[in-house]
């Protein structure tokens, strides 16, 4: 079974221009969510989409926006690039159930604003 | 607030020097505690789930167990290929929604 997969691997922006990101979850995950992760701050939530909706947000500011298709893929837009957005941004997909089920995270797009 | 609280923040281990990291947790409406490993350059691999107080699960060398305020991950015997960064994360219930909380890790290094 393939695993989360994330493209680009790696991306150059200078501040002000924009990116996105991309992120295809394992089949038959239904939940996707993003994550940014920097040596100083740790993982930290962005947000979670479900059946191509936004069910959860984390505390980012509008510069950050993500949508989810009907097959579940997954992107992420950042606009406006600042040099404090250089991290690596996780997806992470996982499957609805009565029990907590664990994220399967993909092994995320560096992005370094310079 | 909630938070989850992993100690220590570095550990070093010789190889075959036996050791628990720590994942210390205050939330309400624990609903699972979640272990991965992270290695360099690389997304968090899942290692275990724990669900309830009482709850163990092995995976080799690692053995993960949940109290009602904390988790162990215990590591056997540990060699250099479990050098990686190890993170908590505790799925929890309260204000109307799900929240996942994840804990800043352990690097863990292994020499030989």
């Amino acid at each position: 079974k393939a695993g989360v997969t994330q493209t680009p691997r790696y991306l150059i922006k200078t501040r002000g221009q924009q990116v996105t990101l991309s992120c295809s979850p394992i089949s038959g995950h239904r939940s996707v969510s993003w994550y940014q992760q920097t040596p100083g701050q740790g993982l930290q939530f962005l947000f979670e989409y479900f059946s191509e909706t936004q069910r959860n947000k984390g505390n980012f500011p509008g510069r950050f926006s993500g949508r989810q298709f009907s097959n579940s893929r997954s992107e992420m837009n950042v606009s406006t690039l600042e040099l404090g957005d250089s991290a690596l941004y996780l997806c992470a997909s996982s499957r609805e159930g009565v029990r907590a089920s664990p994220l399967h995270f993909g092994n995320g797009t560096r992005l370094t604003v310079t | 607030e909630d938070q989850v609280t992993q100690s220590p923040e570095a550990l070093r281990l010789q190889e075959g020097e036996s050791s628990s990291l720590n994942c210390s947790y205050t939330v309400s409406g624990l609903r699972g505690l979640f272990w991965y490993r992270q290695d360099p350059g690389k997304g968090p691999e899942f290692l275990f789930t724990l669900y309830s107080a009482g709850e163990e699960k092995e995976k080799e060398r690692l053995k993960a167990t949940l109290t009602k305020k904390e988790s162990f991950l215990h590591i056997t015997a540990p060699k250099p290929e479990d050098s990686a960064t190890y993170l908590c994360a505790v799925q929890a219930w309260g204000g109307g929604s799900e929240k996942l909380v994840f804990g800043k890790g352990t690097k863990l290094t292994v020499n030989p």
